[in-house]
């Protein structure tokens, strides 16, 4: 049973590229959650897919957005990229049947982003 | 907002130690989680408590989660070179779960 897929595992960017990152749910989740974890900090909540549509959003700019697709698989776009943007990004998924405080994530290994 | 905050921010103890790690907010959680990340992966969850005194064992772990639903510890018995890697605690409020910055746990053989 696969965990949760991420890739690219690491890619390096330029300050002004965009970069799209993708993430394929656990077998059985239908919701996917983006954080950025930023060098020695926690992971920072970006949005939440569920349904197709964003259904909770962090405290993070436009430049951000995202997409799910039918098969629950979604990706992260970042446009303008900025130095302070490096980070890794890891996707989390969960069921949206379960009452939400009793949700579990599931996290991939994430996608390492280094913006020169 | 609601925040985490994790304490200490790191903390290095020889094997075979106790020790005690801390999770407060101002705030009220649903429920609160604790995840090991290790580094080159994605965080793992260990477990999630939900009523407020409520405690759970996992082995040589011990979670706490506060009376009142605002903070949470984790104690650890006879710590092992294998317990070593980043404890984050998580938070489950407003529909989303946010995280603490993490205690970095290194454990000297």
């Amino acid at each position: 049973d696969a965990g949760v897929t991420q890739s690219p595992t690491h890619l390096i960017k330029t300050r002004g590229q965009q970069v799209t990152l993708r993430c394929s749910p656990k077998s059985g989740h239908d919701t996917v959650s983006w954080y950025q974890q930023a060098l020695g900090q926690g992971p920072q909540f970006i949005f939440q897919y569920y349904e197709e549509e964003e259904r909770q959003r962090g405290n993070f700019p436009d430049r951000f957005s995202g997409h799910q697709f039918p098969n629950y698989s979604s990706e992260l776009n970042v446009n303008a990229l900025l130095l302070g943007d490096s980070a890794l990004y890891l996707c989390a998924s969960s069921s949206g049947t379960l009452v939400f405080w009793a949700n579990v994530l599931t996290f991939g290994a994430g996608s390492r982003l280094t913006v020169l | 907002t609601q925040l985490l905050e994790q304490s200490p921010q790191f903390l290095s103890i020889q094997e075979g130690e106790n020790l005690t790690v801390y999770c407060n907010s101002s705030s009220v959680f649903s429920s609160l989680q604790w995840y090991r990340q290790e580094p080159g992966e994605g965080p793992v969850l260990l477990v999630t408590v939900v009523t407020g005194g409520e405690v759970k064992k996992l082995k040589r772990l011990t979670f706490q989660f506060g009376d009142a639903r605002k903070d949470s510890s984790l104690h650890i018995t006879a710590a092992q070179p294998g317990d070593t890697g980043l404890y984050l605690c998580a938070g489950a409020g407003d529909d989303k779960i946010i995280f603490g910055k993490g205690t970095r746990l290194h454990i000297l053989p």
